[in-house]
């Protein structure tokens, strides 16, 4: 069974530093670019930042380009997202997904951020 | 960057209707649109990419058409199960964006 499994969720003071975690199990993520989205508490979906099958591209929403930086392991079958200088406007629960274009596929159950003094 | 407008925001509907959401594009974007469901709780599921392609496994009630600017989804006969916000999305150009969702309910 394809799974994705976030973690990494903390709550973080304004200013501080997250490192989330998407392990996959089920498939290999080597050929895939792989993405990350989140959702703020009832709110809709926003992209946040994908990374090519080999990580040498890497693209960002503008709202956290220089503050989060994408990478993954393909031999640890892991994708992260290194999250510096949050603010509130990151809470959100973060998903990573599979794929790029054409849509993602494949999702996990997300990860809770929250951003608060 | 490309705004995707979905209309209506919430609908309710009786099982058995027929129903139909709108999602607009602030530009061309060909077919490069999916949609998907997301009930209460849970991850998104695709159901629809390339505006009209089923994804493997979603049943054939669902489906997608349109090209350009104008897009539509449609459930031909909504199901209790159907119940979920669905948002469209394009990637036709980066920043990959959203509609707002639409939230489906049952009457």
């Amino acid at each position: 069974e394809v799974q994705l499994l976030e973690s990494g969720g903390d709550l973080e003071q304004p200013g501080g530093s997250l490192r989330l975690s998407c392990a996959a199990s089920g498939f290999t993520i080597t050929p895939h670019a792989m993405t990350w989205v989140r959702q703020a508490p009832g709110r809709g979906l926003e992209w946040v930042s994908s990374i090519s099958s080999n990580g040498d591209s890497t693209y960002y929403a503008d709202s956290v380009k220089g503050r989060f930086t994408i990478s993954r392991d393909n031999s640890k079958n892991t994708l992260y997202l290194h999250m510096n200088s949050l603010g509130a406007e990151d809470t959100a629960l973060y998903h990573c997904a599979k794929g790029l274009r054409l849509g993602f596929d494949n999702w996990g159950q997300g990860t809770l951020v929250t951003v608060s003094s | 960057d490309i705004q995707m407008t979905q209309s209506p925001s919430s609908l309710s509907a009786s099982v058995g209707d027929r129903v139909t959401i709108a999602c607009q594009a602030s530009q061309d974007i060909t077919n490069y649109l999916t949609w998907y469901q997301q009930k209460p709780g849970k991850a998104p599921k695709l159901l629809i990419y390339d505006a009209s392609n089923l994804e493997t496994g979603v049943p054939s009630r669902f489906s997608g058409s349109g090209s350009g600017t104008d897009f539509t989804f449609t459930i031909s006969s909504l199901l209790p199960e159907d119940i979920a916000t669905y948002y469209c999305q394009q990637y036709h150009d980066l920043p990959l964006t959203f509609g707002g969702g639409t939230k489906v309910e049952i009457k």
